[in-house]
């Protein structure tokens, strides 16, 4: 089955530590993207990537990484930069072309400071 | 820019009673308009979207969208709720295709849709 693979489900990070979450599709999409969701806030765009090699930041970048070395892959780090990290961080991958453009997501990671 | 508005955080709602769930977006151009639901736990999944058309959308689980474009508005509504909608509902707006590049959605703050046995 194709789909959004996201790992951890659950992440701990302790204080001055990055973490990484991972991010993997097998749906051969070009473009993909890392949300993060708070509370009562929706969905905020921290970085997306058009192509292998290139990334973009979004709205909230400030305190987190990626690269794109692979079609399939698209790692987030959150660096000891990020003040607040807790939040559910969700990733998505991107399917046809202008009119048909349509996002879809991966089952997400929670991450909790200790 | 577009932003969007749902304009309740919380509806909660008696199974097989209709419900009505509310979106308004701004934008100085055309766009497309996109119902996501989240189960808890999980990632978003597509409910619907209006592109062009129509201005009545439907998904194949009983849900349909209707693009008001005086009212700038998109709510979401089925006449009949199950136990199993309970979830959170997520409108989101993305600027028309115009030939060049790719845009990014903006997203409400979600809706939680409760629905009481």
């Amino acid at each position: 089955d194709g789909g959004i693979t996201q790992s951890p489900k659950y992440l701990f990070r302790k204080e001055g530590q990055n973490v990484t979450l991972s991010c993997e599709q097998n749906l051969n999409h070009d473009a993909m993207y890392w949300y993060r969701q708070d509370p009562g806030q929706g969905l905020r765009l921290i970085y997306y990537s058009q192509i292998v090699n290139d990334f973009q930041k979004g709205d909230i970048a400030e305190g987190y990484s990626v690269s794109r070395e692979k079609k399939e892959s698209f790692p987030l780090t959150v660096t000891s930069a990020q003040k607040n990290p807790t939040a559910f961080y969700l990733c998505a991958s991107r399917t046809g072309q202008g009119r048909r453009e349509t996002q879809y997501f991966g089952p997400g990671t929670r991450l909790l400071v200790l | 820019a577009q932003s969007v508005t749902q304009l309740d955080s919380q509806v909660p709602v008696f199974e097989e009673a209709p419900v009505e769930l509310r979106c308004n977006y701004s934008s100085s151009v055309s766009v497309y308009l996109f119902w996501y639901v989240q189960y808890p736990n999980q990632g978003l999944q597509l409910l619907l979207k209006y592109l062009s058309g129509s201005t009545l959308v439907e998904s194949i689980n009983g849900f349909e969208a209707e693009f008001n474009k005086s009212q700038t508005s998109f709510h979401l509504r089925k006449p009949s709720v199950h136990i199993s909608d309970t979830a959170e509902y997520f409108c989101a707006v993305r600027k028309a295709y115009s030939g060049a590049g790719s845009y990014q959605l903006t997203f409400g703050k979600g809706t939680k849709l409760s629905v009481i046995p």
